[in-house]
């Protein structure tokens, strides 16, 4: 059974900072893996997603990693802002039934 | 390009009350999930379809939840009776196929949600 582990479930940086989230997963048999922000309140924003056969995408101020062999990911944030502050899940797709088994999720907050 | 939408974003009922959420997904999208959210916690499959039909529903508490998805498009989920331990986001998510290459994937898109309290 693939589980998801993010730690820590919160972080506190000063704005301006550059910061990395990390990800793992049990099973590297993995078909793509996504990075999402939610909101207090709101629903998930898909930021990045990237497939078994790559090793990054970016968007912007963002970076997501993939290694599969070891079972990680990580998401880089740029000089973070306090716009920035939100809880990012990491998810995976284990299986052609293409099911999101999502991590806990980090709560980052940016501080002015 | 409208999201996925869903209502009504807010539900609150006594236990043994029933209750039901409706989802739209995003034009074109043949894939249509249902997860529950608890607090704290990451968002888990309650439903997947594809098109009309309920490809997996392992995780679905069919004693007491059923959902349908009728002409391929939008989606409704029912709880029938509710209990206190109900009570979470219903989040509808909805995908098509995208071909990458030799391979290719399914990226998920969320709606806002329906923040269930049961009293």
């Amino acid at each position: 059974k693939q589980e998801v582990t993010q730690i820590p479930a919160a972080l506190s940086v000063p704005e301006g900072e550059n910061l990395v989230l990390n990800c793992s997963f049990t099973d590297s048999a993995i078909y793509n893996l996504q990075w999402f922000r939610q909101d207090p309140g709101k629903g998930l924003t898909s930021l990045l997603l990237i497939q078994s056969s790559q090793r990054e995408q970016t968007s912007g101020r963002l970076n997501a990693s993939l290694d599969k062999s070891s079972g990680r990911s990580t998401l880089y944030i740029a000089a973070s802002q306090p716009g920035d502050s939100a809880t990012y899940l990491c998810a995976v797709v284990t299986g052609a039934n293409s099911k999101l088994t999502f991590g806990k999720g980090i709560t980052l907050s940016v501080r002015p | 390009e409208a999201g996925v939408v869903q209502s009504p974003r807010y539900k609150i009922i006594e236990k043994k009350q029933p209750v039901a959420f409706w989802c739209n997904p995003i034009s074109g999208h043949n894939t249509l999930y249902w997860y529950r959210q608890n607090l704290g916690q990451g968002p888990e499959l309650l439903i997947r379809y594809e098109n009309e039909e309920a490809v997996d529903d392992s995780q679905l508490p069919k004693d007491r939840f059923s959902a349908e998805r009728l002409k391929g498009v939008d989606s409704t989920l029912k709880i029938q009776p509710a209990e206190l331990g109900d009570s979470a986001v219903y989040l509808c998510a909805s995908s098509s196929w995208t071909l990458s290459g030799t391979s290719g994937y399914n990226e998920q898109f969320f709606g806002p949600g329906t923040r269930l309290t049961v009293l």
